[in-house]
């Protein structure tokens, strides 16, 4: 039982480039969430899913796209990347009822040049 | 959607020493959950608050949700410095989707 995997762990990129941060888990959950995390700005949610098939925008979802194919996996897409997306990624899942939070993952740590 | 303020935003503790964290709302919450992070990691979930007026005790750890469902806080007896690192309050919708967390506290404890 794996948890939450996210990869890669860390990642530069051009201005302007595109590219995809993986999200699996092998819970079962059926919630999925993105956030990004600053200095000084707390955990700032991205886009959230409450099962295959469904997404939905959070707080700061611009520049982002997500898709929810399978239960297992919830990829977060970078469509032409900024500087101010330099940031911590982590994505998250939960059972979504009962008494459970959500379990994190790892983090991507993303830097835009 | 419902948002939280957690104060402080920061606290230095000497070893030893008790500390605080509150979040408020200004709206009524169906539940609050508590998440701690240390230096370099990830939120890791600690606990999840539903009843009015309810308070839960991990350890050295003390959670209390407000009679009102619009307050609560995490008390830490007699720090560590194992206790270092931020913690956040978060609030879920009802149904348990979009989580929105609070700033955070980010407690250091010097030995």
């Amino acid at each position: 039982n794996a948890g939450v995997t996210q990869t890669p762990k860390f990642q530069v990129l051009k201005t302007g480039q595109s590219m995809t941060l993986q999200c699996a888990q092998d819970m079962n959950h059926e919630y999925m969430s993105w956030y990004r995390q600053d200095p000084g700005m707390g955990l700032r949610l991205i886009h959230y899913s409450v099962g295959a098939g469904i997404t939905d925008q959070g707080e700061v979802p611009n520049g982002y796209n997500v898709s929810r194919s399978t239960t297992e996996d919830f990829p977060l897409r970078l469509l032409s990347a900024a500087p101010s997306q330099t940031s911590v990624y982590f994505c998250a899942s939960s059972l979504g009822t009962g008494p459970g939070g959500y379990t994190f993952g790892s983090g991507t740590r993303l830097t835009v040049v | 959607g419902q948002q939280v303020m957690q104060i402080p935003q920061y606290q230095h503790v000497q070893e030893g020493e008790d500390f605080t964290t509150y979040c408020n709302s200004s709206t009524t919450l169906s539940n609050i959950q508590w998440y701690k992070q240390r230096p370099g990691g990830h939120p890791v979930f600690l606990i999840q608050l539903v009843k009015s007026g309810e308070v839960k005790k991990q350890k050295r750890l003390t959670f209390q949700f407000g009679e009102a469902k619009k307050n609560s806080s995490l008390h830490i007896t007699a720090t560590q410095t194992t206790d270092v690192g931020t913690y956040f309050c978060a609030v879920p919708r009802t149904s348990g989707s979009r989580l929105t967390f609070g700033e955070g506290t980010q407690l250091t404890v010097n030995p």
